[in-house]
């Protein structure tokens, strides 16, 4: 185990919806990655957070977005949801932005 | 941006033969390159990585080889177990920049599903 926990495990919401997702980095790991995995496809980069700031962005429209808090753990948010959004949500923290990325169980969200 | 093509998609060996996945990147600034486990109902996990500083790193049974000049890299599975059944991810970090600071965004390949026969 990575010690990188992610709740909930999964949830099911409906189109047009909000979701906030959590995220809990390892002991020393001041830094949050998000990713989004379909399903049968690798991780697609959502956006890194370090220090409380958004530090990189992948290729996600403005409707998803991010916290990170005083002690590392992050928040993500999705508004307005679509069915395309269903997927895996997987956090990975690092003791720095290149450093090695260390993944959580994820949580599998599902659009009605 | 970087593009990572893996090879193959599926994967089925007996027990105690090597298994080998291979994996192609697009951009030459990359410079690390991770490979994940994912195991049914649970988030990837690393199990062994290079930096392009050097060409080749074992763990027991586990190598990854790369070739920067082809841009390509391999993982090897020796004596394979049925343990090792999962999905394998290959990545690459290209070192991004945004507001002058890097970011280490991993590029990941579609994905292998190693299925290990007793």
């Amino acid at each position: 185990e990575t010690g990188v926990t992610q709740s909930p495990t999964h949830l099911i919401k409906t189109r047009g919806q909000q979701v906030t997702l959590r995220c809990s980095s390892q002991s020393g790991h001041n830094t949050v990655s998000w990713y989004q995995q379909a399903l049968g496809q690798g991780p697609q980069f959502i956006f890194q957070y370090y220090r409380e700031e958004e530090n990189g962005r992948g290729n996600f429209p403005p409707r998803f977005s991010g916290l990170q808090f005083p002690n590392y753990s992050s928040e993500l948010n999705v508004n307005a949801l679509e069915l395309d959004d269903s997927a895996l949500y997987l956090c990975a923290s690092s003791s720095g932005l290149v450093e090695t990325q260390y993944f959580g169980p994820g949580t599998r969200l599902l659009v009605l | 941006g970087e593009n990572v093509e893996q090879h193959p998609s599926t994967l089925s060996v007996q027990e105690g033969d090597s298994a080998v996945i291979k994996c192609t990147y697009s951009d030459s600034a990359s410079n690390y390159f991770p490979w994940y486990k994912q195991e049914l109902g649970k988030g990837p996990q690393l199990i062994i990585d290079i930096r392009s500083n050097v060409g080749e790193k074992k763990d027991q049974r586990i190598a990854v080889t790369l070739n920067k000049t082809a841009k390509h890299f391999s993982l090897h599975i020796t004596e394979t177990q049925p343990e090792d059944s999962a999905v394998y991810f290959c990545a690459a970090r290209e070192i991004a920049l945004a507001g002058g600071t890097s970011y280490g965004k991993l590029t990941f390949g579609q994905g292998t599903i190693l299925t290990v026969h007793p």
